[in-house]
């Protein structure tokens, strides 16, 4: 597509129950990133994809965080047993390669209940 | 390691200058900018891959100094359109993660 697709834009769930946030990058692009915003908090990191590397999930904050990359193309983060404190904006962005311009998605907006 | 970025924030006038100060406690492969509207992703300004390269966009400017492990970002001649929060983002090499500030806000107003 011509940008980064993300869905849902908008999940609202309640307590304990698991999440499924999806990303759709730009086609050719091999980096694919994930961010988490929380209200009036900067950009922090959680995961990093680059082509068929093992991902890089040093920001991840909890074991109930998990994320895949199907083909090089498609990713879900998907977040288990939510908590109130994981209501935030998750961004995906992309690039061609890890160094280049990243470009983001519009954002999942989560609420946790 | 997260940048440490500042000021959190800061109000313009139109056409006053400001400085974005980021830094960083380990060596840096690369230096990226940054800007978010409000409700909006946040959308590319420039990258500066070797130390002492100053880039340019319109009236924006940016410097790294790659001996203190600083980059700069410089808002000239502000315009309302400026107004947004600016991240800047350090990746310690080619294979690291870009990993962004907190962010400064900033608020140019007639």
């Amino acid at each position: 597509g011509a940008g980064v697709s993300q869905s849902p834009s908008n999940k609202v769930t309640e307590k304990g129950k698991d999440v499924e946030l999806r990303c759709d990058p730009i086609s050719g692009h091999t980096a694919l990133y994930w961010y988490r915003q929380s209200l009036g908090q900067g950009l922090e990191f959680l995961i990093y994809f680059q082509g068929n590397s093992a991902p890089d999930k040093s920001g991840l904050p909890s074991d109930r965080f998990s994320a895949e990359r199907t083909g090089g193309s498609v990713s879900t983060l998907t977040i288990q047993r939510t908590q109130q404190e994981d209501s935030a904006v998750y961004l995906c962005a992309s690039s061609l390669r890890g160094a280049n311009v990243l470009t983001f998605g519009a954002g999942s907006r989560l609420t946790v209940l | 390691q997260q940048p440490v970025q500042s000021p959190q924030a800061v109000i313009l006038r139109e056409g006053e200058d400001a400085v974005i100060n980021c830094s960083s406690s380990k060596a840096l492969y690369s230096v990226h900018w940054y800007r978010q509207k409000h409700g909006e992703a946040p959308v590319f300004l420039m990258i500066l891959l070797k130390g002492g390269e100053q880039k340019g966009h319109e009236k924006i400017s940016a410097s790294f100094n790659e001996k203190k492990q600083q980059s700069s970002l410089y808002l000239t001649a502000s315009q309302l359109s400026y107004s947004g929060t600016y991240f800047c983002g350090f990746r310690n090499s080619g294979n690291t993660p870009l990993v962004f500030g907190k962010g400064t806000r900033l608020s140019v107003i007639a």
